[in-house]
């Protein structure tokens, strides 16, 4: 199956600062991409909806300004969490969309605020 | 809205022996696909299985098997002569096809297989 990367594996920043996370399709062009949260033992929840070259669709309850998203290219995708909190810790995965409608994910991001 | 439900938070299996995850979801869109990821401790999502909601027959891939009752809105997975390698988090997921293919995820069932 293709490739998607995620950078960095895991992150640990201080409270009020931003975090930048790079989803990255490696072997294949993702028009596009998708980013998940996940709390532990819970399950994955869709936060946006991200398409190359435009502006990136938000589910219900997740904040545009708070998790800012960027699809420049068609190999990269970036999720910057602003003025992050102890709260948004979390795992956050992205995932990528072939012109062929499947999806591969990438292996994860592990956010710590303290 | 759609709705993925996974009624078992946590299951064991005697190593060898076949184990069914149970998922059913709920949606009124007349195509969709329906998935199986398993997710070691790692964290990352591993594709197991796939069906589509025009396939006659249930989707098969080495051990796992999904048995798609469309009627009962049911895609439960079975995992046959189960390994230790298998104990990790499930998840069912459904995609919608018609408003940007985005996946919805179940709350997932943590298998534990015993030797």
């Amino acid at each position: 199956g293709a490739v998607v990367s995620q950078h960095p594996s895991w992150v640990i920043c201080k409270s009020g600062t931003s975090v930048k996370i790079e989803c990255r399709s490696l072997d294949f062009q993702a028009t596009t991409m998708f980013w998940y949260r996940q709390f532990p033992k819970q399950s994955l929840m869709l936060m946006a909806t991200s398409n190359e070259g435009s502006k990136a669709t938000y589910e219900q309850g997740v904040e545009k300004d708070k998790f800012l998203i960027n699809h420049a290219s068609l190999t990269l995708s970036t999720l910057t969490v602003t003025s992050a909190h102890p709260e948004d810790s979390s795992f956050y995965i992205c995932s990528a969309r072939t012109v062929r409608v499947e999806q591969f994910f990438g292996p994860g991001t592990r956010l710590t605020v303290l | 809205a759609q709705k993925i439900t996974q009624t078992q938070p946590g299951m064991f299996v005697q190593e060898k022996e076949a184990v069914t995850l149970d998922c059913t979801y709920d949606t009124s869109d007349p195509s969709y696909g329906l998935f199986w990821y398993k997710q070691p401790s790692s964290g990352e999502m591993i594709f197991l299985i796939y069906q589509g909601s025009y396939d006659q027959q249930n989707a098969t891939e080495g051990r796992y098997s999904l048995n798609f009752q469309k009627a009962r809105k049911s895609a439960n997975l079975v995992i046959s002569a189960s390994q230790l390698g298998d104990s990790a988090m499930y998840f069912c997921a459904m995609r919608r096809v018609n408003t940007g293919n985005q996946f919805y995820f179940g709350t997932g069932t943590s298998l534990t297989v015993i030797p």
